[in-house]
């Protein structure tokens, strides 16, 4: 079993749709907590991270943690097609172990 | 400034082949890392180095061997190349940072493998 699980999707909204992801983990030592966004044939890039249990907002995209569950979750508001790409949910010890979720691959329809 | 830079880009090896793949930072980073993407199987670690001449085994390190001799470069081998071995590798680094675990790491392009 996986220490990062996270359903692959594909995941198709109409634009202006609220994008809703998540994860769940089964690892304690995950300290931190972050959300990837890779687009195709490129390398992932950061998108936002947070560390304790509790909503984190960036703009149109917001990123809840409940450690209690073990499950995370990064939602995009009003989404555009530009947010079309791969989203990966990842995690990090404090010992720098790096950690990702299957990543799920969202389509925002115009 | 180049980042991380991962050679080669694309390869095709035959079965029980060897190869190298050398991956590359310019920004000092003390962390470093291997992985491998795979359809439905997102990012999976193979190894991973917290500073120079040190190595750590990540999720799935079987078949692949890797080494830190200097802190801008992390090598991954592949001694005895199997088709299972085809997917795309992607290195990443990340740097040290004082009173918390730095969440950015920096990937490279990906490189291409196919096993044949």
């Amino acid at each position: 079993q996986k220490e990062v699980e996270q359903d692959p999707g594909p995941l198709s909204v109409p634009e202006g749709a609220i994008v809703s992801l998540n994860c769940t983990y089964s690892n304690s030592a995950f300290q931190y907590f972050m959300w990837y966004r890779q687009y195709s044939r490129k390398g992932p890039e950061l998108l936002m991270y947070t560390y304790s249990s509790g909503n984190k907002e960036d703009g149109r995209f917001t990123a809840q943690v409940d450690k209690s569950s073990k499950y995370i979750s990064l939602f995009i508001r009003d989404s555009q097609p530009s947010d079309s790409a791969t989203y990966l949910c990842a995690m990090i010890t404090n010992d720098y172990k790096l950690s990702f979720g299957a990543g799920t691959t969202v389509t925002v329809r115009a | 400034n180049a980042g991380v830079t991962q050679t080669p880009k694309f390869r095709v090896l035959k079965t029980g082949q060897s190869m190298t793949l050398l991956c590359a930072q310019d920004m000092n980073h003390e962390y470093m890392y291997w992985y491998r993407q795979d359809p439905g199987m997102g990012l999976r670690l193979i190894h991973y180095s917290v500073g120079e001449g040190t190595t750590a085994k990540g999720e799935v390190p079987d078949g692949y061997n890797v080494s830190r001799l200097k802190k801008q470069n992390f090598l991954l081998g592949l001694e005895s190349a199997a088709p299972s071995q085809t997917s795309v590798y992607f290195c990443a680094s990340s740097r040290r940072t004082v009173g918390r675990v730095n969440t950015e790491a920096f990937f490279g392009q990906g490189t291409r493998l196919t096993v044949v």
